[in-house]
């Protein structure tokens, strides 16, 4: 099945910025797919990030706050601009290995101060 | 769109006991339903998968199980073991205009005493 790098694993960022997170995938996959995890929580689908097209998001979610660049068929960012501490979480990237189930990143715990 | 519940949210069992974890999906279109153990400070882990044309699937200690009719579905894990205590989630994978997504299940905290 695929593997998938996330970088940072984590991050303690002051309010107001912003934080890019990069997915890289060993092959090349169709669509990558963004989670956030907040404490305790289960995952929730931010959006889904297909090459080449804009990115599409779930109900709650908007491209301004997180912008999604997916610029090959193996990379993709999530942007967190202008964080908040509610913003802190983990977020995890995702892809479907095409037979092998749906595989994560490593995750990114993002503390916003 | 979907909606994935799953009961219960804690389950604690004696070691070699089992454990049974349910799940109910609101898209009679998905297709698709992965279960995924969730270790501490880790990521999700895919565990066992079941598909809509299949009534059940076994691997080793772990089976589930799928009532399309009912929308709903289980996780059974039989002789268990300290290392099974995790998170796990149930997900559903219902079909977007163009592509598949996942959407998951608040999940279950099991504890196995040993």
């Amino acid at each position: 099945s695929a593997v998938i790098s996330q970088k940072p694993s984590r991050d303690i960022c002051q309010r107001g910025t912003s934080l890019t997170i990069q997915c890289q995938v060993d092959s090349q996959v169709t669509m990558m797919f963004w989670y956030r995890q907040q404490p305790g929580q289960s995952l929730t689908l931010i959006a889904t990030a297909n090459q080449g097209s804009e990115a599409t998001y779930e109900s709650g979610f908007v491209i301004d706050k997180f912008p999604i660049s997916r610029p090959n068929l193996t990379f993709s960012t999530l942007t967190v601009s202008n964080m908040s501490p509610e913003d802190s979480s983990i977020y995890l990237c995702s892809v479907d290995t095409g037979g092998y189930g749906y595989t994560f990143g490593s995750g990114t715990r993002l503390t916003v101060v | 769109g979907e909606n994935v519940e799953q009961h219960p949210s804690t389950l604690s069992v004696q070691e070699g006991d089992s454990a049974v974890i349910k799940c109910t999906y609101s898209d009679s279109a998905s297709n698709y339903f992965p279960w995924y153990k969730q270790e501490l400070g880790k990521r999700p882990q895919l565990i066992i998968d079941i598909r809509s044309n299949v009534g059940e699937k076994k691997d080793q200690r772990i089976a589930v199980t799928l009532n399309k009719t009912a929308k709903h579905f289980s996780l059974h894990i039989t002789e268990t073991q300290p290392e099974d205590s995790a998170v796990y989630f149930c997900a559903a994978s219902t079909k977007g205009a163009s592509y598949d997504k996942v959407i998951f299940g608040p999940g279950t905290s099991l504890s196995v005493i040993p």
